[in-house]
C-alpha cells in the first residue's frame, strides 16, 4: 500500500522559515517524481513544484509565484522528500500535500503551515 | 503560464443524472491533464489522467476526454458519493496548473 506522510508544519512568523518532510512507502520511492501542492483553507489547489528522479538528474521546477524561496529535495536513501521554505509570508498560510508519481497519483494527508506574528 | 478556466464553477445535480465538466487551457497542452475528485478536509484523489486513463481502482461511471486546449470529465450516472470538488491539472509546462475546481452538490 503507498503511504505519504508529511511532517514538519506548524506556526512560523513572517519571514521565517519551515521545512517540511515527506516519508513514503510502498512503492519504489527512487523511480518516482514527487510533487509538492498547497491549498489554502477555503481555496484551490495551488501546484508548488516537483523534483524528478535521478534517472531525471533530480531536475526541479517551481511555480512561478513563489521568486525562489522555496526548494524541494530529496534523500532516495531514506525514501523522503522534502519543501525548504524560506521568507515566508502571510499568503503562504496552507495546508501542504505531498504526491508522488508523475500524475500525482497518490497524496499525503497534507500538513498545516501557519504564517502568522 | 498556462491558464486552466473550469465550467460550470458550482453545478447542482441529482443521483443518476448525468454531469459534465469543462476544463478549458490557454494554450494547447496535448494530452497531459488530470482530473482529481477532493471532498471536504480530504486529500484529492486522481481519477483520470492523460486525459482520458481510468486511474486503477476508480468507477468506470467516471469518463475523460479530450486533447489540446479542450477537456471534459464525465459522470455517467452521479452516485451519492461522487458530490465533491473536481479539479483538472495541466502537467504539459512550467509552471504546472490547476484549474478553480467544479464544486458538484446535491440538488
Amino acid at each position: 500500500e503507498v503511504q505519504l506522510v508529511e511532517s514538519g508544519g506548524g506556526l512560523v512568523q513572517p519571514g521565517g522559515s519551515l521545512k517540511l518532510s515527506c516519508a513514503a512507502s510502498g512503492f519504489t520511492f527512487s523511480d518516482s517524481a514527487m510533487h509538492w501542492v498547497r491549498q489554502a483553507s477555503g481555496k484551490g489547489l495551488e501546484w508548488v513544484g516537483r523534483i524528478r528522479s535521478k534517472a531525471d538528474n533530480y531536475e526541479t521546477a517551481y511555480a512561478a509565484s513563489l521568486k525562489g524561496r522555496f526548494t524541494i529535495s530529496r534523500d532516495d536513501s531514506k525514501n523522503t522528500a522534502y519543501l525548504q521554505m524560506n521568507s515566508l509570508k502571510t499568503e503562504d498560510t496552507a495546508v501542504y500535500y505531498c504526491t508522488s508519481g508523475w500524475y500525482s497519483d497518490y497524496w499525503g494527508q497534507g500538513t498545516l503551515v501557519t504564517v502568522s506574528s | 503560464d498556462i491558464q486552466l478556466t473550469q465550467s460550470p464553477s458550482f453545478l447542482s445535480a441529482s443521483v443518476g443524472d448525468r454531469v459534465t465538466i469543462t476544463c478549458r487551457a490557454s494554450q494547447g497542452i496535448s494530452s497531459y491533464l488530470a482530473w482529481y475528485q477532493q471532498k471536504p478536509g480530504k486529500a484529492p484523489k486522481l481519477l483520470i489522467y492523460a486525459a482520458s486513463t481510468l486511474q486503477s481502482g476508480v468507477p468506470s461511471r467516471f469518463s475523460g476526454s479530450g486533447s489540446g486546449t479542450e477537456f471534459t470529465l464525465t459522470i455517467s450516472s452521479l452516485q451519492p458519493e461522487d458530490f465533491a470538488t473536481y479539479y483538472c491539472h495541466q502537467l504539459n509546462s512550467y509552471p504546472f496548473t490547476f484549474g478553480p475546481g467544479t464544486k458538484v452538490d446535491i440538488k
